[in-house]
């Protein structure tokens, strides 16, 4: 079963924007893990946030994780034309024999010109 | 590095056909694995593995096998196609050693696979 659920499930937004996606999950994590997918392609890794991190930085991008209440946020800020594509949280847990990452079902953005 | 690579890219099949979606991977890791790809469903594993000579069972293996033998492949299996096996395939590996455990994960591009 997912152990990510993300929302909205797609997001519209005007160019320089900021958009923000929110990520849920159920279970005890060992990371939690955001990868972007633009069409037909596979994905890519952005950004990780460890168990006992609150908050992180990559460049425009902004990862908080609340362990309390199980949920996880990605801010894009200044959003622009190829930050379109589907945004998927993944949460990294211990499972029988090593650790799996356990993916929600995304986030489609598109950044309109 | 190639880094993951997948193939082919597309396949049709008939039902009741076989195939075998290859992934290899040039990075030396440990840990590779395959998920398959659905609309509204995210990604769900299917088979992973350890290391060569080690698989066992993700999310939803039936109808797939999977073997290690070499730590670069790791092909995918479908013995006898279904229309419910239509999807988008996606293999990823990771190294898996505690001393350089790395959680990210690096996935190929993908085969898409329509089962008539």
């Amino acid at each position: 079963s997912q152990q990510g659920e993300e929302d909205p499930q797609a997001l519209s937004i005007q160019e320089g924007e900021n958009a923000t996606m929110n990520c849920s999950y159920k279970t005890s994590i060992n990371n939690l893990q955001w990868y972007r997918q633009n069409s037909g392609r596979g994905l890519v890794h952005l950004i990780l946030i460890r168990s006992n991190e609150r908050e992180k930085h990559s460049g425009r991008l902004r990862v908080t994780l609340d362990t309390s209440k199980k949920s996880s946020s990605l801010l894009i800020t200044a959003s622009r034309a190829a930050d379109t594509a589907s945004y998927f949280c993944a949460t990294d847990a211990w499972h029988s024999n090593d650790y799996k990452l356990s993916f929600g079902a995304g986030t489609t953005v598109t950044v309109r010109a | 590095n190639a880094g993951v690579t997948q193939t082919p890219k597309f396949q049709v099949l008939k039902t009741g056909q076989s195939m075998t979606l290859q992934c290899a991977q040039d990075m030396n890791h440990e840990y590779m694995s395959w998920y398959r790809q659905d609309p509204g469903m995210g990604l769900r594993l299917i088979h992973y593995s350890v290391g060569a000579g080690i698989t066992d069972q993700g999310e939803v293996p039936n109808g797939y096998n999977v073997s290690r033998s070499t730590t670069e492949d790791f092909p995918l299996r479908l013995l006898s196609a279904a229309p419910s096996q239509t999807s988008v395939y996606f293999c990823a590996s990771r190294p898996s050693r505690v001393w350089e455990r790395e959680e990210t994960q690096y996935f190929g591009p993908g085969t898409r696979l329509l089962v008539l």
